[in-house]
């Protein structure tokens, strides 16, 4: 059951503002979005979470809408080493629930 | 430690012997998971110990796959009579489990390759 729906893959120049946007329209009141990457041949890295709000932390940026249906992950200067695969998942408040991975994003950032 | 740590961190086996992957999850993490990823698929989930609860084991896909925690920190997840679609890459993630901030902090995974 697909929560999230994210394009299967995005290019971006090095040095621009790399924009990866998530649909989640069936996402419920007490559920949360998540970003993690996955860089070749290593383990996912969690990037950043929100549940209304925008976040920002120093990796990247959050960006939900205010019906919560749909998020964007902004990397505001993205560099060669942020080509990765992205996920967003959805997961709601209750501790335990484990992360469902879907294909995610294969972002390229090109020189 | 400072991360998880998986070991080893690459295993070549035959096709029918049993294999033992090792996850030192980060000290004080309650919750801990097992996934795998196939070459060029996505995660798959595996399994997920919390504290003392029973595993909840709902994604192994089949019974040559079994996992321990034992005292609430080391797992080891153990495949019997492997097959040559066992080959993968083995991830192991722990976490704090707080409702609402559930981040999952990744070993760098376990490379299976069954002849």
């Amino acid at each position: 059951d697909a929560k999230t729906t994210q394009p299967t893959s995005m290019d971006c120049a090095e040095g621009r503002a790399a924009n990866l946007p998530c649909n989640h329209s069936t996402i419920s009141g007490n559920e949360y979005v998540y970003w993690y990457r996955q860089i070749h041949s290593q383990g996912p890295q969690y990037i950043i979470h929100g549940l209304k709000n925008n976040e920002t932390n120093e990796m990247a940026s959050l960006i939900i809408t205010e019906d919560r249906k749909s998020s964007t992950l902004i990397l505001p200067h993205a560099t060669l080493r942020d080509t990765a695969v992205y996920y967003c998942i959805v997961l709601n408040n209750n501790a335990g629930n484990m992360l469902t991975f879907g294909g995610g994003t294969r972002l390229m950032v090109k020189p | 430690g400072a991360g998880v740590s998986q070991s080893p961190s690459n295993k070549v086996t035959e096709k029918g012997k049993d294999v033992e992957l090792r996850c030192d999850p980060i000290s004080g993490h309650t919750a801990l998971y097992w996934y795998r990823q196939s070459l060029g698929q996505g995660l798959e989930f595996l399994i997920y110990f919390q504290g003392n609860s029973a595993p909840d084991k709902s994604g192994l896909p089949s019974d040559r796959f079994s996992a321990e925690r034992t005292g609430g920190s080391v797992s080891t997840l153990t495949i019997q009579r492997t097959q040559q679609e066992d080959s993968a890459v083995y991830l192991c993630a722990s976490s704090t489990n707080r409702a609402g901030a559930n981040v999952l902090t990744f070993g760098a995974g376990s490379r299976l390759t069954v002849l």
